[in-house]
């Protein structure tokens, strides 16, 4: 079954205006975790959010995770042209905490 | 900061031809993986590699694909045959063994089967 599906597929927005992207997915999970890919680039890291957790913050990062509604949320307060990339949750559900990745949101911040 | 890296960063290759591509996972990881994406579409998962053993594989990751880890520091992907479809980003990542599981990327080998 697909994991981790994105929405809204394209996000544009103003520098110093918030970013909201949402994840939902299928299966139990252990935990959630949010990757940002520049454009033909590596995956980083952003954050990751266990099941038994419910919200998280890093920086200008806020997460969410509502395990009954199987979804989550990333906010970016405060954007700057430096977060313009694609961002992708990724649900590990596996005892081997293999990746599940969505197709990922693209995010572009106009200055 | 340790960090995966990964060579080549670009691969060229014929179809049909042989190509293995090469990983250093953070040196006191324990769990590897290699996931790939085909431009324009999602990261999918290959295999992961255990205490010297493919704990489990994707259905991608056909009798074409091998997985070894020769020494203490190198993982490889190895695709015998390559096909033009294999075109695509090679990313290896590892883990730590325990942990709450976050997997750290390396930056890509990018494939092209001409």
């Amino acid at each position: 079954s697909q994991q981790g599906e994105e929405d809204p597929q394209a996000l544009s927005i103003q520098e110093g205006e918030n970013a909201t992207m949402n994840c939902s997915y299928k299966t139990s999970i252990n935990n959630l975790q949010w990757y940002r890919q520049n454009s033909g680039r590596g995956l980083v890291h952003l954050i990751l959010i266990r099941s038994n957790e419910r919200e998280k913050h890093s920086g200008r990062l806020r997460v969410t995770l509502d395990t009954s509604k199987k979804s989550s949320s990333l906010l970016i307060t405060a954007s700057r042209a430096a977060d313009t990339a694609s961002y992708f949750c990724a649900t590990d559900a596996s005892n081997d905490y293999k990746l599940s990745f969505g197709a990922g949101t693209t995010v572009t911040v106009r200055a | 900061e340790p960090e995966v890296t990964q060579t080549p960063s670009h691969q060229v290759t014929q179809m049909g031809q042989e190509v293995i591509l090469r990983c250093v996972p953070i040196s006191n990881h324990l769990y590897f993986y290699w996931y790939r994406q085909i431009l324009g579409q999602k990261v999918e998962f290959l295999v992961s590699f255990y205490n010297n053993e493919i704990s489990e594989k994707s259905e991608i990751f056909d009798d074409q694909f091998s997985v070894e880890r020769p020494d203490g520091s190198n993982f490889t992907l190895k695709i015998r045959s390559t096909k033009l479809e294999d075109s695509a980003m090679y990313f290896c990542a590892s883990r730590l063994a325990g942990g709450v599981g976050e997997q750290y990327f390396g930056p890509g080998t990018r494939l092209t089967v001409t």
